[in-house]
Formats: structure tokens, C-alpha cells, sequence
């Protein structure tokens, strides 16, 4: 059974970068089938993609927040980051990795295993 | 970007009747190359990650119970619950992979009446 895990601070200061990984258990990454993407939810808010990967290192972001993002990918490691940089209190919300069935190009798909969530809370 | 709209934004079902939940998206997620919509539907549940549930707008992710259908095309679509069970209750969300960026819809919390 594929299980992804986020880790991460918890806590970063306004300004800072955040940082988190996600590591993927049961399964591959290096999958030509697959994209590996990370999702935030700010608290009682609604779903937001920040970009994708694919295990070959092609990156894909929301023009949203493609000027602060990067997203990386550690395939002997069986994982993959994500790092936004200049964070505000904008950026607090629970990061989710998962992986998206690829549907067509440029990141394309749907999620069809996720990670639990991490909170993030952008705080001094 | 493609906006995803729902609607309703919350409501109530008793146990056992049928629940409805529709998806509209500022344009068509129908891909004509290959006749299909990119369109997928989600249920998280408090305090979990979202669950996939529907993708192409009507297959039905291996697991869920056939009691969750959905339906549409080209820019509305449905997500139905044939007989809500108290397990249901949660916050449905759509979403389109036609185009990046990805977007989901708001949500739409289901409860009990």
C-alpha cells in the first residue's frame, strides 16, 4: 500500500523559507505514470495547488506562486520537497503531498493517494 | 485559470435520502482528442486529507461504494450520493486536470438533517 509522509518545522517566521519533504513509502517514485504534487489548505479553507513533479525533474507551479517555489525530487530517497521562499501569514495551512495520476502534460492530474498533512504556521 | 464553482455551498440530507452536489467550471474540462472530462470529485472528512473518489467525471476510484455517482459533461457536473449514510457527512470538493493551474472547487459540506 503506497503511504506518503510530509515532515516539516512546524513553525517559520514571516519572511523565512519554508521547507518540507515528503517521503514516499510502498511504491516507487520513479514511475513514468505519475506526477508528485503538493497541495496546501489554509485553516477552514478550500484546496490549493502549489505545483508538480515528475521523477525526471520537470517542474510545474501555479503562476500564483511560481516566483517563491521550488520543488524538488531525491529518487534514491524515495522522496520529494517542496521550499517557498519570503514566507507571509498568507502561506499558513496544512501542506498536503500526494500523488496525481498523470493525465496529460505540464503537471496534469488527479490525486489519488495523500499524504496526512502538515500544518505550517507562519508566526514570529 | 479554470474557475470551479459549487454549489450548494453546505447542505442537510436525512439519513438514507439522496444527496446532490454540483460542479460548474468557467470552461469546458471535455478534451476532445479523447471524448473524456478531466474532471475529479474528493470527500474529506474532518481532520483527514481528501479522498478521491470520482475521476473522467464518472468512474468511480476502486473502494468507494457504488452509493457515490457522477455525472456531467463539458461544464456542469454532478457528484450524487444515492442514500447518505452518517459516514458521509463531510466536505466534497471537485476538481479540473484540463488545464494548469489545477483548481478545485470551494466545497460543499454534506450533514445530516
Amino acid at each position: 500500500q503506497l503511504q506518503l509522509q510530509e515532515s516539516g518545522p512546524g513553525l517559520v517566521k514571516p519572511s523565512e523559507t519554508l521547507s518540507l519533504t515528503c517521503t514516499v513509502s510502498g511504491g516507487s517514485i520513479s514511475s513514468n505514470n505519475y506526477y508528485w504534487g503538493w497541495i496546501r489548505q489554509p485553516p477552514g479553507k478550500g484546496l490549493e495547488w502549489i505545483g508538480s513533479i515528475y521523477y525526471s525533474g520537470s517542474t510545474y507551479y501555479s503562476p500564483s506562486l511560481k516566483s517563491r517555489v521550488i520543488i524538488s525530487i531525491d529518487t534514491a530517497k524515495n522522496q520529494f520537497s517542496l521550499k517557498v521562499t519570503s514566507v507571509t501569514a498568507a502561506d499558513t495551512a496544512v501542506y498536503y503531498c500526494a500523488r496525481l495520476v498523470l493525465t496529460g502534460d505540464r503537471g496534469r492530474g488527479f490525486c489519488d493517494y495523500w499524504g496526512r498533512g502538515t500544518l505550517l504556521t507562519v508566526s514570529s | 485559470d479554470i474557475v470551479m464553482t459549487q454549489s450548494p455551498d453546505s447542505l442537510a440530507v436525512s439519513l438514507g435520502e439522496r444527496a446532490t452536489v454540483n460542479c460548474k467550471s468557467s470552461q469546458s474540462v471535455l478534451y476532445s482528442t479523447d471524448n473524456r472530462n478531466y474532471l475529479a470529485w474528493y470527500q474529506q472528512k474532518a481532520g483527514q486529507p481528501p479522498k478521491l473518489l470520482i475521476y473522467w467525471a464518472s468512474t468511480r476510484e476502486s473502494g468507494v461504494p457504488d452509493r457515490f455517482s457522477g455525472s456531467g459533461s463539458g461544464t456542469d457536473f454532478t457528484l450524487t450520493i444515492s442514500s447518505l449514510q452518517a459516514e458521509d457527512v463531510a466536505i466534497y470538493y471537485c476538481q479540473q486536470y484540463f488545464g494548469t493551474p489545477l483548481t478545485f472547487g470551494q466545497g460543499t459540506k454534506v450533514e445530516v438533517k
